[in-house]
C-alpha cells in the first residue's frame, strides 16, 4: 500500500525557517517524481515545488522561488521541503504527492498533510 | 498567464449525473493531460482521474473524464451520484507551470 506521511509542520514566526519531511513507503520511491502542494485555510490547492526521481530536475512556484528548497534522499525514501524567510501568506497545509505522469505532473497519491502556521 | 476556470459550485440530486467543467484561458487544454482531484471536508485530496480519463485503482467507474478541444475545456462527469460524492473537485494541468483550477464545490441533495 502506497503511503506518504508528512511531518515537521508547526508554528513559526515571520522570517523564520521550517523543514518539512515526507516519508514514503509501499512503492519504489527512487523511481518516482514528487510534488509539494499547499492549501491555505479555506482556499484552493496551490502547487509549490517538483523534483525528479534522481533529484536532478527541480521546479518552484514563483511565490516560493528563492525561499524554499526541495530535496530528496532516495536511500531513506524521504522527500523534504526547506522553507526559509517564511511569510504569513505561507500559512497552509502542505501535502507531498507522488507524480503519476510527466506531461502535466499530475499526481496519484497524496499524504495527509502537515500544517504550517506563520504568525507572531 | 494560462488559467484553469471552474464553476464555483454545482448541485444535483442523488442518483443523477453531474458534469464539472474546467476551461483553459488560452492555448489548447488538449496539449497536456488534465487530472481531477476530490477533496472531502477535512480530508486530504485524492485523485479520481489522471491523464484526462484514467481512473486510479479503487475509483468507481461512475467517475469519468473527457476533453473537448472545441471549447478548450476538460470535464469530470459523475453518474449515479451518491451523498459521499459531496466534496470539492479540482482540475489540474500544466502550461509553463503546474496549475490548479479554483475548485468546484459539489453538493448532493
Amino acid at each position: 500500500e502506497v503511503q506518504l506521511v508528512e511531518s515537521g509542520g508547526g508554528l513559526v514566526q515571520p522570517g523564520g525557517s521550517l523543514r518539512l519531511s515526507c516519508a514514503a513507503s509501499g512503492f519504489t520511491f527512487s523511481s518516482y517524481e514528487m510534488n509539494w502542494v499547499r492549501q491555505a485555510p479555506g482556499k484552493g490547492l496551490e502547487w509549490v515545488s517538483y523534483i525528479s526521481s534522481s533529484g536532478s530536475t527541480i521546479y518552484y512556484a514563483d511565490s516560493v522561488k528563492g525561499r524554499f528548497t526541495i530535496s530528496r534522499d532516495n536511500a531513506k525514501n524521504s522527500l523534504y521541503l526547506q522553507m526559509n524567510s517564511l511569510r504569513a501568506e505561507d500559512t497552509a497545509v502542505y501535502y507531498c504527492a507522488r507524480v503519476v505522469e510527466r506531461y502535466s505532473y499530475g499526481v496519484d497519491y497524496w499524504g495527509q498533510g502537515t500544517l504550517v502556521t506563520v504568525s507572531s | 498567464n494560462f488559467m484553469l476556470t471552474q464553476p464555483h459550485s454545482v448541485s444535483e440530486s442523488p442518483g443523477k449525473t453531474v458534469t464539472i467543467s474546467c476551461t483553459g484561458s488560452s492555448g489548447s487544454i488538449a496539449s497536456n493531460y488534465v487530472q481531477w482531484y476530490q477533496q472531502r471536508p477535512g480530508s486530504a485530496p485524492t485523485t479520481v482521474i489522471y491523464e484526462d480519463n484514467q481512473r486510479p485503482s479503487g475509483v468507481p467507474d461512475r467517475f469519468s473524464g473527457s476533453i473537448d478541444s472545441s471549447s478548450n475545456s476538460a470535464s469530470l462527469t459523475i453518474s449515479g451520484l451518491k451523498t459521499e460524492d459531496e466534496a470539492d473537485y479540482y482540475c489540474q494541468s500544466y502550461d509553463s507551470s503546474i496549475l490548479f483550477g479554483g475548485g468546484t464545490k459539489l453538493t448532493v441533495l
